[in-house]
């Protein structure tokens, strides 16, 4: 019963790295997303997909692309990384309107 | 655009005090609420829910009343334990964006 898996939980990039994270489902969602999380600002959504194929921007999408080829994965992908992008990032899934969490990635940008 | 207030934290309380955590929305049409929870160094979880004006959503000794005429949902617990001890954000999904929207999150302090 794994849920929502998310890979790596832990990165250190160079700035300018790119990277992408992993986020994995077994409960046959349609809606997933991708948010930050940083102190005092709690959870951004940075990008999100209604389905397969689809892929919408969030609140605070500029420095990242994602993608949406299969039902059960959701990538979040860093072209060119920077310090401003240190952060925890969550992804979560869901079918109707509860959202179910992964453990959360938690990327330095040095 | 859709968007979520929480007031600020901590919350630091003794246990068996009384909880009140205020959280107000802005959004178009008529989004459903939600708390979670997050314990430290996890993911969030669903604590409660309502989908509609007046529904209450309930769980564990927590309760939230949506109030369409505020726009508000505050979070309230008759008791703390120290168990309780964790972060809460309140959030709303709007059916016309199909945005999933958080607030900053109030950490919950209880002392025994």
């Amino acid at each position: 019963n794994a849920g929502v898996t998310q890979t790596p939980k832990f990165r250190v990039l160079k700035t300018g790295q790119s990277m992408t994270l992993l986020c994995a489902q077994d409960m046959n969602h349609e809606y997933m997303y991708w948010y930050r999380q940083d102190p005092g600002m709690g959870l951004r959504l940075i990008h999100y997909s209604v389905g397969e194929g689809t892929t919408a921007k969030g609140e605070v999408p500029d420095g990242y692309n994602v993608s949406r080829l299969k039902k059960q994965n959701f990538l979040l992908g860093l072209e060119s990384a920077a310090p401003s992008q240190t952060s925890v990032y969550f992804c979560a899934s869901s079918l109707s309107t509860e959202a179910f969490f992964g453990q959360g990635t938690r990327l330095t940008v040095v | 655009g859709d968007s979520v207030t929480q007031m600020e934290g901590p919350v630091t309380l003794s246990e068996e005090a009384c909880l009140t955590i205020n959280c107000t929305y802005t959004a178009t049409g008529y989004p459903s609420l939600f708390w979670y929870v997050q314990y430290p160094g996890e993911g969030l979880q669903l604590l409660l829910k309502a989908t509609k004006a007046d529904d209450k959503g309930s769980n564990k000794g927590f309760e939230a009343t949506y109030r369409k005429e505020t726009t508000s949902f505050h979070l309230e617990k008759g008791s703390v334990q120290v168990s309780d001890s964790a972060v809460y954000f309140c959030a709303l999904f709007d059916y016309n964006t199909d945005k999933l929207i958080f607030g900053t999150g109030t950490r919950l302090q209880v002392f025994p």
